[in-house]
């Protein structure tokens, strides 16, 4: 079945540097790629959409300058952190569209990564 | 995208039927039910989906009501890990392809 994988699975940093999330499908094309944000005990939040070759779409309150996402092919999507602080430790999931031949709309999710900010 | 109701918890013996519940009165004609389930500290997986007639794959049943308002998810031999938050979540299979997660619900599977 589809695959996503999701590197680094943990990231522990100082406050004030960028962390950079990487996301890949592994045996499909994914034109769209979406990521969440997950607090403890808490549900998925989804942050933003990633569309490959154009400028990702934000979710209401996300900061787009904070989370920088990029999509640069159709099997590759980043999100970086920048000048990430506490508050912003959390854990970050991707996700891709699986085409299934029953033409089901499946989305295939990551391990997640889980960013802890020092 | 309609929204869902679950139970926040539920506790199932191993090896009997977990049955979880969803209600979505609000479902549209062309909006299927979708169950993922995500298990502690990894990404959510998809489980099984429907429209209108019962489902089954390899693991689980799914069981929606003819009036389409409500469904339930069974695990048929719950397992150790099968421990897990179950989300139910509505949506068109075409159209917006985001998913919204609601609460879920927390079930345990007890030895």
């Amino acid at each position: 079945g589809a695959v996503v994988s999701q590197h680094p699975s943990w990231v522990i940093c100082k406050s004030g540097t960028s962390v950079k999330i990487e996301c890949r499908s592994l045996d499909f094309q994914a034109t769209t790629m979406f990521w969440y944000r997950q607090f403890p005990k808490q549900s998925l939040m989804l942050m933003a959409t990633s569309n490959e070759g154009s400028k990702a779409t934000y979710e209401q309150g996300v900061e787009k300058d904070k989370f920088l996402i990029n999509h640069a092919s159709l099997t590759l999507s980043t999100l970086t952190v920048t000048s990430a602080h506490p508050e912003d430790s959390s854990f970050y999931i991707c996700s891709a569209r699986d085409w299934r031949p029953s033409g089901a709309n499946v989305l295939t999710f990551g391990a997640g990564s889980r960013l802890t900010v020092l | 995208d309609a929204k869902t109701t679950q139970p926040p918890s539920m506790d199932c013996a191993e090896g009997r039927a977990a049955n979880l519940p969803c209600n979505h009165s609000t479902i549209s004609g062309n909006e299927y039910v979708y169950w993922y389930r995500q298990i502690h500290s990894q990404g959510p997986q998809y489980i099984i989906h429907g429209l209108k007639n019962n489902e089954t794959n390899e693991m689980a049943s799914l069981i929606i009501t003819e009036d389409r308002k409500s469904s339930t998810l069974i695990l048929p031999h719950a397992t150790l890990r099968d421990t897990a938050v179950y989300y139910c979540i509505v949506r068109a299979i075409l159209g917006n392809e985001k998913l919204t997660f609601g609460t879920g619900t927390r079930l345990t599977i007890i030895p």
